[in-house]
């Protein structure tokens, strides 16, 4: 157990849908970043939080957003959803102290 | 941008050693890392090197040279629960974010 919650573990839903994603950091942990990993693209990294503020952005679509809140835990927000955003949605914290980063079990969301 | 390769599949039998070869290019390197995903679970850190050379940590070690962007990741006395896929990570040097390669899928038969 790596200490990082995720909410739900399980998603389905519908195309057109919006859908969010809530994740809990390892108790201290200031950074949170959110990675999609889907069958054929490995995992790819969305974007990070640092102590609420967005600190970095990687392969995010327009159609989602994020953020993260006075209690550091943070939410990814999907929305228009389209059957190809069908994937496992991680969260991962880490420490400003530390090197590596922790992974919460992740989020299966289907779309249909 | 970064750019990450490593062989897609890999078989290997119980008992053996087994070298998962990763090299990367990037515009900006601090440290590489790997990490060990079982299917459908979060991947769970293994290795960091961000010196030239060998990291020992007990059954696996992790080789970098820097000057090659070549990473090794080497699992002795496999064992059946070995089968997993490996993921090799570069982290950026401004934020700490990391690139991760597609991974190589590791099958460890008796």
């Amino acid at each position: 157990d790596s200490g990082v919650t995720q909410t739900p573990k399980h998603l389905i839903t519908a195309t057109g849908q919006r859908v969010t994603l809530r994740c809990s950091p390892r108790s201290g942990d200031l950074s949170v970043y959110w990675y999609q990993q889907s069958l054929d693209q490995g995992l790819q990294f969305l974007i990070q939080y640092y102590n609420g503020e967005e600190r970095a952005k990687g392969n995010i679509l327009e159609r989602f957003s994020a953020q993260q809140f006075p209690d550091l835990h943070s939410e990814l927000n999907l929305s228009s959803l389209e059957l190809g955003d069908s994937a496992l949605y991680f969260c991962a914290s880490s420490s400003p102290v530390e090197y590596e980063q922790y992974f919460g079990p992740g989020t299966r969301l289907t779309v249909t | 941008g970064q750019n990450i390769d490593q062989p897609t599949e890999m078989t290997a039998t119980e008992g053996a050693i087994v070298q998962i070869n990763c090299t990367y290019q990037t515009s900006g390197f601090n440290g590489l890392f790997w990490y060990q995903q079982h299917a459908g679970e979060a991947p769970t850190f293994l290795s960091y090197n961000v010196l030239d050379g060998l990291e020992e940590k007990g059954r696996f070690s992790s080789f970098l040279s820097r000057s090659k962007g070549y990473s090794y990741l080497l699992l002795k006395e496999l064992q059946m629960k070995d089968s997993a896929s490996y993921l090799c990570a570069v982290r950026d040097h401004r934020y700490s974010t990391l690139t991760f390669g597609k991974g190589t899928m590791l099958l460890v038969s008796p």
